[in-house]
């Protein structure tokens, strides 16, 4: 089975507190996402990458930053956290190929608060 | 612009079907997906259509139609882990997901 392990389910930061989220795959896949889930919205992208040290803004990249120094890992900074930033964070990876039944496997998400 | 639609909430009885329905307006299509979410939990991936029609996969089934911009996932003898939020997805022209906000589906006794 594929796993997406996200390392905090949990944080608690004070506004302008810099946040790191890690995630990691353990099944080689080339694309991974970060996305956050708000009650009564969709989920929003916020960064993608389809390669080592290769990143893409998704829809609302404002106040995060990402890194993929290795293909298993994606990280998803907020250099200052704020309290708009509240929110559920999910990552999600899949393979290269975008067409087809090309499926998302998530991580269980982290569920960050900015006092 | 891009829109999802899909019902808040709905409650349903074990041992019955539901219909979830969804609805779409995107630049483009190129395949709609549907997900299951537990509380506190991942999505979990439960379904894809690209073409018009109904895909059946045991007791969940889903149906598409393009011309419509509609979408169902129609659960059958419903059982108590069941109770879940279900999440519509479509990809677009660009290959890029557009998420509805998710139908959270209860089940009761």
């Amino acid at each position: 089975d594929v796993k997406v392990t996200q390392s905090s389910r949990y944080l608690v930061k004070r506004t302008g507190e810099k946040v790191f989220l890690e995630c990691v795959q353990d099944m080689d896949h080339e694309n991974m996402f970060w996305y956050r889930q708000d009650p009564g919205l969709g989920l929003r992208l916020i960064y993608f990458s389809y390669d080592v040290k290769m990143k893409e803004k998704g829809d609302i990249p404002e106040g995060y930053s990402v890194s993929r120094e290795k293909k298993e890992r994606f990280s998803l900074i907020l250099e200052s956290a704020s309290t708009n930033q509240t929110s559920m964070y999910l990552c999600a990876s899949s393979w290269g190929e975008s067409s087809g039944a090309n499926v998302l496997t998530f991580g269980a998400g982290s569920r960050l608060t900015v006092l | 612009g891009q829109n999802i639609d899909q019902p808040t909430e709905m409650t349903a009885t074990e041992g019955a079907i539901v219909q979830i329905n969804c609805t779409y307006q995107t630049s483009g299509f190129n395949g709609l997906f549907w997900y299951q979410q537990h509380a506190g939990e991942a999505p979990t991936f439960l379904s894809y259509n690209v073409l018009d029609g109904l895909e059946e996969k045991g007791r969940f089934s889903s149906f598409l139609s393009r011309s419509k911009g509609y979408s169902y996932l129609l659960l059958k003898e419903l059982q108590m882990k069941d109770s879940a939020s279900y999440l519509c997805a479509v990809r677009d022209s660009n290959y890029q997901l557009i998420w509805g906000a998710g139908t959270k589906l209860i089940i009761k006794p």
